[in-house]
């Protein structure tokens, strides 16, 4: 049963530290997502990558957050340096686009991150 | 641009009741529809989708109908049970413009046994 999985589950750091959250997609996907959850915000959509190719971070703050795919396996989202607003669950997620009519996201279990 | 509007929360039901969770798209293409079900503590898992107007997606007794008409993606059980509390989304992908997945704020249900 293939799946997204995400390192670590919970993460507690000070504030200014550095943060870093890995993603293993799903064998074969060519699309990943980063995205944040918070209670007022909702879901929201950091980044993604296609073929590992930055397509779009419009939805992260450039000054503090960055996004990579080392290799199709790996996918990073680092904060640095981290601030209590960034307290959320970041979820990754990996899909592979078959066609226009056949395609979705598989979720990560998400990273809990709580920066004090 | 694309958007998703789904019924806000919380939704509080008892077990064996009638459950609709209505959701609205706007779309300038023409998108695939999808739920997604997020249980506590984990990701969002696909409930059901649809890819094309008057078809039905269906899963674990959940319903949807893609409503191009009506723009619509009205998520549908007959009797729900309190496993089925969880926060709901409604989705949209419109694949001839990129990868992206539009969600909704999500919807909380809540059923009492």
């Amino acid at each position: 049963d293939a799946r997204v999985t995400q390192t670590p589950r919970h993460k507690v750091t000070e504030m200014g530290q550095e943060v870093t959250m890995r993603c293993q997609p799903i064998l074969g996907h060519n699309t990943v997502f980063w995205y944040r959850q918070t209670m007022m915000q909702g879901l929201e959509l950091l980044a993604y990558f296609r073929n590992r190719a930055p397509l779009d971070d419009s939805g992260m703050p450039k000054d503090r957050f960055s996004a990579e795919m080392p290799d199709a396996t790996l996918a990073t989202l680092k904060i640095q340096p981290s601030e209590p607003r960034d307290s959320a669950v970041y979820f990754c997620a990996s899909g592979l686009v078959r066609s226009p009519l056949s395609y979705e996201q598989y979720f990560g279990p998400g990273t809990r991150l709580t920066v004090t | 641009g694309d958007s998703v509007t789904q019924m806000e929360g919380p939704v509080t039901l008892s077990e064996e009741a009638f459950l609709t969770i209505n959701c609205t798209y706007t779309a300038t293409g023409y998108p695939s529809l999808f739920w997604y079900v997020q249980y506590p503590g984990e990701g969002l898992q696909l409930l059901l989708k649809a890819t094309k107007a008057d078809d039905k997606g269906s899963n674990k007794g959940f319903e949807a109908t893609y409503r191009k008409e009506t723009t619509s993606f009205h998520l549908e059980k007959g009797s729900v049970q309190v496993s089925d509390s969880a926060v709901y989304f409604c989705a949209l992908s419109d694949r001839g413009r990129d990868d992206k997945i539009i969600f909704g704020k999500g919807t909380r249900l809540h059923i009492l046994p």
